[in-house]
């Protein structure tokens, strides 16, 4: 089965720092990738990104994939408290089967 | 609408007890699945239903059992369980268009130790 491996595992930084989030896949059957947020309790979820070099941006967030090096990036500007979580991305293989990875467990020092 | 909801919320369990894990979901959505996540190895699959009326294997299935009640409910058993079984379980669904937008919504999870 295809393996998504994510890097950093664990990230501590200063609030206002930009950081960079690391998603690499593989490829048997790709169809999508997926980032969430998890905090206490369940992943929500932030991007999908189907298409190479199209940027998904949400306020100070934003992804983009590129399908020939086979990785997606997840960015943060200016970042706060509230973004400490872990940061988890899944493939989306064939038929519905979401592969995740390890998770980013990211955390905002004041 | 509530989303995807799951009970327990917590559960403790003895060795070799059993338990059913429920799930329900009010968005109409043909996809429902299983996953565990234990520290450091990020969310496993251990069942997915693509439609009502059928189920398959995710990555993790052994020790498990599953039940597609109908479109809203899909329910885990544990009938013998064992310590390498503690986790935290979400549920989650989707629905699947076909052309790459199958965003998956998870419930809260439920907190197991099987002791």
């Amino acid at each position: 089965e295809d393996k998504v491996v994510q890097s950093p595992l664990s990230l501590v930084v200063h609030e206002g720092d930009t950081v960079t989030l690391n998603c690499s896949y593989e490829v048997t059957n790709f169809r999508s990738l997926l980032w969430y947020k998890q905090e206490k309790k369940a992943p929500t979820f932030l991007f999908m990104l189907t298409s190479s070099g199209i940027e998904k941006k949400s306020g100070r967030l934003s992804s983009i994939l590129d399908k020939k090096e086979l990785f997606s990036i997840l960015n943060i500007t200016a970042t706060q408290t509230g973004d400490s979580a872990v940061y988890l991305c899944a493939e989306i293989q064939g038929a519905q089967k979401l592969v995740f990875g390890q998770g980013t467990r990211l955390t905002i020092n004041p | 609408n509530a989303g995807v909801t799951q009970t327990p919320k917590f559960q403790v369990l003895k060795t070799g007890q059993s338990m059913t894990l429920q799930c329900a979901q009010d968005m109409n959505h043909n996809s429902m699945y299983w996953y565990r996540q234990d520290p450091g190895m990020g969310l496993r699959l251990i069942y997915y239903s693509a439609s009502e009326g059928t189920t398959d294997k995710g990555e993790v299935p052994n020790g498990y059992n599953v039940s597609r009640l109908n479109k809203r409910e899909f329910s885990l058993r544990l009938e013998s369980a064992a310590p390498s079984q503690t986790s935290v379980y979400f549920c989650a669904s989707s629905f699947p268009s076909g052309g790459g937008t199958d965003t998956q919504y998870f419930g809260p999870g439920t907190r197991l130790t099987v002791l």
